[in-house]
């Protein structure tokens, strides 16, 4: 089975810091991965996914992700925090198929950022 | 260009009561989820369809149903509110098969809340 696990369910970084927050899989194919970022009181908006083409991810605002498959990782960074970036951050793996797409959330990532 | 439009945003029920969420996109995708989302616990799967015609329960199926109207339109019905299904609810979208990898997309979600 598919799973993610972020570690931190908190963390707080001073505005201009870099922004690091951790997402491992588990997978038994090659997974699909995404980060998806949740601001208050909305549902969840797309970052950045990976697909097996390039392991640096780019995404929306800012931030990158990189696929490790040697640490089952797939972390999530950014290199100076802004305070428009506080919010929830979930990390997810699919396994995509013709049955169905199932989709495995972490527990979330709430980022603060500190003025 | 409303993509996945929830129905209501807000809720508050007396235990017993039923009532209904209501979910519809204008994406085309073929895939539609209903997930809760609790504090520390990220997102939970109660049903999902793959296509239109099926559903399938997810993680927390337990005292909620589902319908598959139509391509655009999946419901999630409440027969006898608990407290426990004190939640945000949130529909999503995903295209299904080929391309795979592709992610979901959410809607704004349902804030319920039941005395």
């Amino acid at each position: 089975a598919q799973s993610v696990t972020q570690l931190g369910s908190h963390v707080s970084v001073s505005e201009g810091a870099l922004v690091l927050l951790r997402c491992n899989y588990s997978s038994s194919v090659p997974p699909y991965l995404f980060w998806y970022v949740q601001y208050p009181n909305q549902g969840l908006q797309l970052l950045l996914k990976y697909t097996s083409a390039a392991t640096l991810v780019k995404g929306i605002n800012g931030f990158e992700a990189e696929f490790k498959k040697s640490e089952t990782s797939f972390h999530l960074t950014k290199p100076s925090a802004h305070m428009s970036d506080a919010a929830e951050y979930f990390c997810a793996v699919s396994d995509s198929g013709n049955t169905g797409n199932q989709f495995y959330f972490g527990t979330g990532t709430s980022l603060t950022v500190i003025p | 260009n409303a993509g996945v439009t929830q129905t209501p945003k807000f809720q508050v029920l007396k235990t017993g009561q039923s009532m209904t969420l209501q979910c519809a996109q204008d994406m085309n995708h073929n895939s539609m989820y209903w997930y809760r989302q609790d504090p520390g616990m990220g997102l939970r799967l109660i049903y999902y369809s793959a296509s239109e015609g099926t559903t399938d329960k997810g993680e927390v199926p337990n005292g909620y149903n589902v319908s598959r109207l139509n391509k655009r339109e999946f419901s999630l019905r409440l027969e006898s509110a608990a407290p426990s299904q004190t939640s945000v609810y949130f529909c999503a979208t995903a295209v299904m098969g080929v391309p795979v990898g592709q992610p979901q997309h959410f809607g704004d979600g349902t804030r319920l809340s039941i005395l």
